[in-house]
């Protein structure tokens, strides 16, 4: 079974609009929520990346959102730009072991 | 700066046929992984190192075999490969456990026909 779940699979944003994508988790040993973002043909990058302690880390345009009782989390990329499009994944981690959800294909139109 | 460099980038194996991917990293991690990415299943753990000398299993082992006789160094080996293994193969690391950001290769892709 999927230990990170998240949504939409897909989604289209106009330039300079929020795109916000959702994980939710299972495993409340885990203890490090990271996002990476992959382009084709090249592997994850880590995007940014919050701890349970606090529950909002923002990094330039990118926020993530982090409800620990309702095990959510989100990503919210403001002022969205074409070269944002790519491929994000949560992730969800404890030790060795991290669990990925399945992706979110981001596209951003001109 | 070359950080996690994977080869071959692709390759081709008929059913049957082995092969070993080569994962290299030069920032002296600890931990190193190998996943398979397969669409709408996200990255999933095959084996997974916590030093030289160590391997274990992760989500979906089976079929592979992996050796980590180099700090630097984590192959992953398919004896006799199937069309099920065809997929993106991703090798990472990261300085210690998995609760820091993974360095990812840039992947190989494998086709078994």
């Amino acid at each position: 079974q999927q230990q990170v779940k998240q949504s939409p699979q897909s989604l289209i944003v106009q330039k300079g609009g929020i795109s916000i994508i959702n994980c939710a988790y299972e495993n409340t040993a885990f203890d490090y929520f990271p996002w990476y973002q992959q382009f084709p043909g090249k592997g994850p990058a880590l995007l940014i990346a919050i701890r349970p302690d606090v529950s909002e880390k923002k990094e330039g345009r990118f926020t993530i959102s982090f409800n620990k009782s309702a095990k959510q989390f989100s990503l919210h990329i403001m002022d969205s730009q074409p070269g944002d499009s790519a491929t994000y994944f949560c992730a969800a981690s404890f030790s060795y072991d991290m669990r990925f959800g399945a992706g979110t294909r981001l596209t951003v139109k001109p | 700066n070359a950080g996690v460099t994977q080869t071959p980038k692709f390759r081709v194996l008929k059913t049957g046929q082995s092969m070993t991917l080569l994962c290299a990293q030069d920032m002296n991690h600890e931990y190193m992984y190998w996943y398979r990415q397969d669409p709408g299943m996200g990255l999933r753990l095959i084996h997974y190192s916590v030093g030289e000398g160590t391997t274990a299993k992760g989500e979906v082992p089976d079929g592979y075999n992996v050796s980590r006789l180099k700090k630097q160094n984590f192959l992953l080996g398919l004896e006799s490969a199937a069309p099920s293994q065809t997929s993106v193969y991703f090798c990472a690391s990261s300085p210690t456990g998995g609760s820091y950001g993974y360095t990812f290769g840039s992947g190989t892709r494998l086709t078994v026909v």
